[in-house]
């Protein structure tokens, strides 16, 4: 069974730097073809794509997010970390990671984490 | 690049068959995923691969895609089903691309 889980800090102030961890059990991240992804969605708004990390250490950002970006992983440990700099209040929203099977489709979720950005 | 186009909301009475579509250009030569949100809860996958249902999913999700258009059918819609639902795809410059979503309403 796939599990995934979301940490991190759950309020913000503006400027500061937002570092969420993955801790992930059920699979391994060496597996050819899986990946792990973030994505969130804001308060009353639609699902957004953020990064993405594959098996073999490939990365992709979402292009309108990716200069404040970073994804990485640790195998060792079952984790994926993804940190956004410049965090503003617009950036309020639910944190997901997701298991990304080799085919492509996300099939496991975690609970999410909400982050909030307020001076 | 693909933006996905949904009807912001769709409503349905129980038992009966809706309809959610997902539109892009020549969105029917690659493949589209389907996913449900509900408030509080995690994105449940519902479909991938256009038509293929993942194992835990009912019968009375079924997925189709051809032309520009995707849809999202549910047969003998249950109260439960209220939702949001949305279609996503893997796109050569953005990766991976949500529709804006769709809000079922059962009533």
């Amino acid at each position: 069974q796939i599990t995934l889980k979301e940490s991190g800090p759950t309020l913000l102030k503006p400027t500061q730097t937002l570092t969420l961890t993955c801790t992930f059990s059920g699979f391994s991240l060496t597996t050819t073809g899986v990946g792990v992804g973030w994505i969130r969605q804001p308060p009353g708004k639609a699902l957004e794509w953020l990064a993405l990390i594959y098996w073999d250490d490939d990365k992709q950002y979402s292009p309108y997010l990716k200069t404040r970006l970073t994804i990485t992983k640790d195998t060792s440990k079952n984790r994926v970390v993804l940190t956004m700099t410049n965090m503003d209040p617009v950036d309020t929203a639910t944190y997901y990671c997701a298991h990304r099977l080799p085919t492509r489709e996300f099939d496991s979720w975690g609970q999410g984490a909400l982050v909030t950005v307020s001076s | 690049s693909n933006e996905l186009t949904q009807p912001p909301s769709v409503s349905v009475s129980p038992g009966q068959t809706v309809t959610i579509t997902c539109s892009a250009d020549k969105l029917g030569e690659t493949y589209v995923f389907w996913y449900q949100k509900k408030s509080g809860q995690a994105p449940v996958l519902l479909i991938y691969q256009d038509v293929k249902r993942p194992s835990g999913i009912p019968e009375r999700f079924s997925g189709s895609n051809s032309g520009n258009t995707a849809t999202l059918t549910i047969s003998g819609t249950q109260i439960m089903d209220e939702a949001d639902y949305y279609c996503q795809v893997w796109d050569t410059n953005i990766h991976v691309v949500f529709g804006g979503g769709t809000k079922l309403t059962v009533l």
